[in-house]
């Protein structure tokens, strides 16, 4: 089955330390983006990337990084320069930036800072 | 910037009756994409339905209809024969037709809450 797959679900972390959550898709799409769920703000975006070796900031970069080193795989990296970084974070894809754009979720990944 | 309105956090509606969520946004733009996602307990953002700003007919998906007035910039939502499954949050979405940085990106309603009584 195509999709995509998050990992983990669920993660703690002490402050001060970074982590890394996973995103993988094998929908051969070429846009993919990580967004930000925080309850009463709706969905905020942090990265994106239309293409491999290609990302941009989203409107809530700042504390995170990102590669896109292949296609499949858009990791990324909750810094401890984020000030707050417990929250819920949803992986996306889409067949290309362009067209009617509609998104492709995964099933999220929960951060809490302890 | 481009901004999405919710302003209904919570509705609630019996199961078999129908219910409108209310949408509105703001651009400058005449080429753009509007989008209704539905978020179930499990967290998994699903698309319920899409419509695209050129087109003057209202997209309909089954049980799911929108209300698309683009000079009021208003984009509401109606579920039809509501069913306990149609309870969750759901999210208003705009997407940019043009070109340029801003391809490809959604910006985000709030999210309004929806509970189904039976």
């Amino acid at each position: 089955d195509g999709g995509i797959t998050q990992s983990p679900k669920y993660l703690f972390r002490k402050e001060g330390q970074n982590v890394t959550l996973s995103c993988e898709q094998n929908l051969n799409h070429d846009a993919m983006y990580w967004y930000r769920q925080d309850p009463g703000q709706g969905l905020r975006l942090i990265y994106y990337s239309q293409i491999v070796n290609d990302f941009q900031k989203g409107d809530i970069a700042e504390g995170y990084s990102v590669s896109r080193e292949k296609k499949e795989s858009f990791p990324l990296t909750v810094t401890s320069a984020q000030k707050n970084p417990t929250a819920f974070y949803l992986c996306a894809s889409s067949k290309d930036a362009g067209g009617t754009g509609e998104l492709f979720f995964g099933e999220g990944s929960r951060l809490t800072v302890l | 910037a481009q901004t999405v309105t919710q302003s209904q956090p919570e509705m609630s509606v019996q199961e078999a009756e129908t219910v409108t969520l209310s949408c509105t946004y703001d651009t400058s733009e005449s080429d753009y994409y509007l989008f209704w996602y539905k978020q179930p307990p499990s967290r998994q953002m699903i698309l319920v339905i899409r419509q695209e700003a050129y087109k003057q007919q209202n997209a309909t998906e089954n049980r799911f209809s929108v209300n698309f007035q683009k000079a009021a910039k208003s984009f509401s939502l109606k579920i039809s024969d509501s069913q306990l499954g149609d309870a969750a949050m759901y999210f208003c979405a705009y997407r940019s037709g043009a070109g340029g940085t801003s391809y490809g990106k959604l910006t985000f309603g709030q999210g309004t809450i929806l509970t189904v009584h039976p």
